[in-house]
């Protein structure tokens, strides 16, 4: 089952602009992460956000995460050509304790 | 170099052939996982293994056989291939099971013709 869905389900910005994707869940979690995936590759960790935390920073990453609303954001600040890709929230449900993943937004940064 | 590498990166197969997709770490996690991703669902847990000779399903394990003799490998077997199991199979290493960073492979993809 689905736990986290993406939104957009994709996403145009121009080079220098902010792009900002945003992933609901439905169930209590006990942590949340976001992956990126280019093309043709593996997913590779991004940043990982606990159930307790509001928010997190990691270089031109901001986590942010609302446990009220169910929902969390991904902010991509400054975006390159190089940011285009699927990037993928990922949930950790207490109950169920394995990752499911969403159904991505792809990114595309238009040089 | 430190990594988690599979093989092969593509495979086309026969409806009804047995296939088996090969997962190496480096890193001496205890975890490792199987995934398929498919158009519109995402990444969906296939099996998952704990430790050596310690696996359990995920959410969509049937037609799929799992081993771990060592820790390192984690072995992906397509019994008898069907169509509707056409698709990139990832596998994936963590420390913990949940809430620590997952490293994926690049990937397999899988056609079932």
């Amino acid at each position: 089952s689905q736990q986290g869905e993406e939104d957009p389900q994709a996403l145009s910005i121009q080079e220098g602009e902010n792009a900002t994707m945003n992933c609901s869940y439905k169930t209590s979690i006990n942590n949340l992460q976001w992956y990126r995936q280019n093309s043709g590759r593996g997913l590779v960790h991004l940043i990982l956000i606990r159930s307790n935390e509001r928010e997190k920073h990691s270089g031109r990453l901001r986590v942010t995460l609302d446990t009220s609303k169910k929902s969390s954001s991904l902010l991509i600040t400054a975006s390159r050509a190089a940011d285009t890709a699927s990037y993928f929230c990922a949930t950790d449900e207490g109950s169920a304790r394995q990752l499911t993943f969403g159904s991505g937004t792809q990114l595309t940064v238009l040089p | 170099d430190a990594g988690i590498t599979q093989s092969p990166r593509y495979k086309i197969t026969e409806t009804g052939r047995q296939v088996t997709l090969m997962c190496h770490q480096t890193w001496s996690h205890s975890y490792m996982f199987w995934y398929r991703q498919d158009l519109g669902h995402g990444l969906r847990l296939i099996y998952y293994s704990a430790a050596a000779d310690i696996t359990d399903k995920g959410e969509v394990p049937d037609g799929y056989v799992v081993s771990r003799s060592k820790t390192e490998n984690f072995p992906l077997t397509l019994e008898s291939a069907t169509r509707s199991q056409t698709s990139v199979y990832f596998c994936a290493s963590s420390e913990l099971r949940v809430g620590t960073e997952a490293f994926f492979g690049q990937g397999t993809r899988l056609t079932v013709v």
